[in-house]
């Protein structure tokens, strides 16, 4: 079974710039995870998707970012005009198929790494 | 709220000792506790998970056990192997009573494991 898959790997940018980040969540999971985790700490969850429908975005830091998942399948996480505090690692996760009792379990994808100058 | 809390950012250990990484956590409902591990610019990978039944949870030599009454899940190996070092992430899944998921990391702790 393919894992969850992110692209680019690796962006470089300039304060002020626009990025988006890319994920392709495992076949058949409906939910869907994007993790902002700095240097030096851990995942902190940013916004989720169950199908195409936000879950929860309360912890999208500002109007700056936003994230969509139109089909259900993949999602885009953008963020506007970054700024340097911005410089981390953005990590997409899925969950299996909620009810079916492994949907707390999420699998991560190798994440985005992002430097902002 | 809820949050989980791991005490030890850096554990150190000479190969072939005993593993034994903090987790506590405060939670409002009745959670999921996890372990994930994240080896050098790779993913978390789930290595534990805990379950509803007391049941002790154990992978690649690795258990947890949920302890309620202290609010603990602390990963233990008996013996440390040099492939064992790592990040190690204590995380929380709880649901609310809407039915809403709230998922919490704690810190980490980076095991370093030396011959």
């Amino acid at each position: 079974e393919a894992g969850v898959t992110q692209s680019p790997r690796y962006a470089v940018l300039q304060e002020g710039q626009a990025v988006s980040f890319w994920c392709d969540p495992i076949s058949g999971h409906d939910t869907l995870y994007w993790y902002q985790q700095p240097r030096d700490q851990g995942p902190q969850l940013l916004v989720y998707f169950r199908d195409e429908a936000v879950i929860d975005n309360s912890q999208l830091p500002s109007d700056r970012f936003s994230a969509v998942r139109p089909k259900g399948t993949n999602s885009t996480l953008k963020i506007q005009s970054a700024k340097q505090g911005d410089t981390a690692t953005y990590l997409c996760a899925s969950s299996p198929f909620w009810g079916g009792g492994n949907q707390d379990t999420q699998y991560f994808g190798p994440g985005t790494r992002l430097l902002v100058l | 709220g809820d949050s989980v809390t791991q005490t030890e950012g850096l554990v150190t250990l000479t190969e072939g000792l005993p593993v034994m990484l903090n987790c506590t956590y405060q939670s409002t409902y009745s959670p999921f506790l996890f372990w994930y591990v994240q080896h050098l610019n790779e993913a978390p990978k789930l290595l534990l998970k805990s379950f509803t039944d007391n049941k002790r949870p154990e992978h690649q030599g690795f258990h947890a056990t949920l302890h309620k009454s202290s609010s603990s899940f602390h990963l233990q190996k008996s013996s440390a192997q040099l492939s064992d070092s790592a990040l190690y992430y204590c995380a929380l899944s709880d649901r609310s009573n809407t039915g809403y998921q709230n998922f919490y990391f704690g810190k980490g702790t980076s095991l370093t494991v030396i011959p």
